[in-house]
């Protein structure tokens, strides 16, 4: 099976950084990696798929890149609403593996 | 809207069944693969089973392959997992997840609420 590592596993930033959130398939899954913003006692919500696609209503100040194993999640510029728990997903394969989750937390 | 609702969460003793259902509205459900995802208290996502839109492939997770049985119902718009032999490390909210295309491959667009499974004597 594919492995995701993600890190960090959590962060401290303060309104108006720039948060980056990284992801490291164990092998190459070409650009077939979601991201996921999850907030307590909520559903995920999709943010970006196909590595840098904007999943529709999604505000722009996050953005996705990388292809092959190595992938990155940015906020460019963390807002309020943007503290929660972050997850890649890799859809290369059938079997689905998501990574271990990024939590943003205020500084 | 698109909008999903799980039902039949609940508590049940190990070794026991549950089923879950997953009632879709506001898309064309036959059209869509659909996927379960459970989250342990205070843990990760973990994928658990997929289905393809036509209901012909199903796929299965390691941890719940052989105990756990996904189908679908495109007239009713209803997705199920019937869970058996169920184990401790079951417990978990179940959510049920859309899946942007016909086949079980993509990313999950749309989630509902999730319901909560309780294994425990």
């Amino acid at each position: 099976d594919i492995q995701m590592t993600q890190s960090p596993s959590s962060l401290s930033a303060s309104v108006g950084d720039r948060v980056t959130i990284t992801c490291r398939a164990s092998q190459s899954i070409r650009n077939y990696i979601n991201w996921y913003q999850q907030k307590p006692g909520k559903a995920p919500k999709l943010l970006i798929y196909a590595a840098t696609s904007l999943q529709s209503g999604v505000p722009s100040r996050f953005s996705g890149s990388g292809s092959g194993t190595d992938f990155t999640l940015t906020i460019s510029s963390l807002q309020p609403e943007d503290f929660a728990t972050y997850y890649c997903q890799q859809s290369y394969s059938i079997s689905v593996i998501f990574g271990g989750g990024t939590k943003v937390e205020i500084k | 809207e698109v909008q999903l609702l799980e039902s039949g969460g609940g508590m049940v003793q190990p070794g026991g069944s549950l089923r879950l259902s997953c009632a879709a509205s506001g898309f064309t459900f036959s059209s869509y693969a659909m996927g379960w995802v459970r989250q342990a208290p205070g843990k990760g996502l973990e994928w658990v089973s997929g289905m393809s839109g036509s209901g012909g492939n199903t796929y299965y997770a390691d941890s719940v392959k052989g105990r756990f049985t996904i189908s679908r119902d495109n007239s009713k718009n209803t997705l199920s997992l019937q869970m058996n032999s169920l184990r401790a490390e079951d417990t978990a909210v179940y959510y049920c997840a859309k899946v942007p295309s016909t086949f079980f491959q993509g990313s999950f667009d749309y989630w509902g609420q999730g319901t909560l499974v309780t294994v425990s004597s």
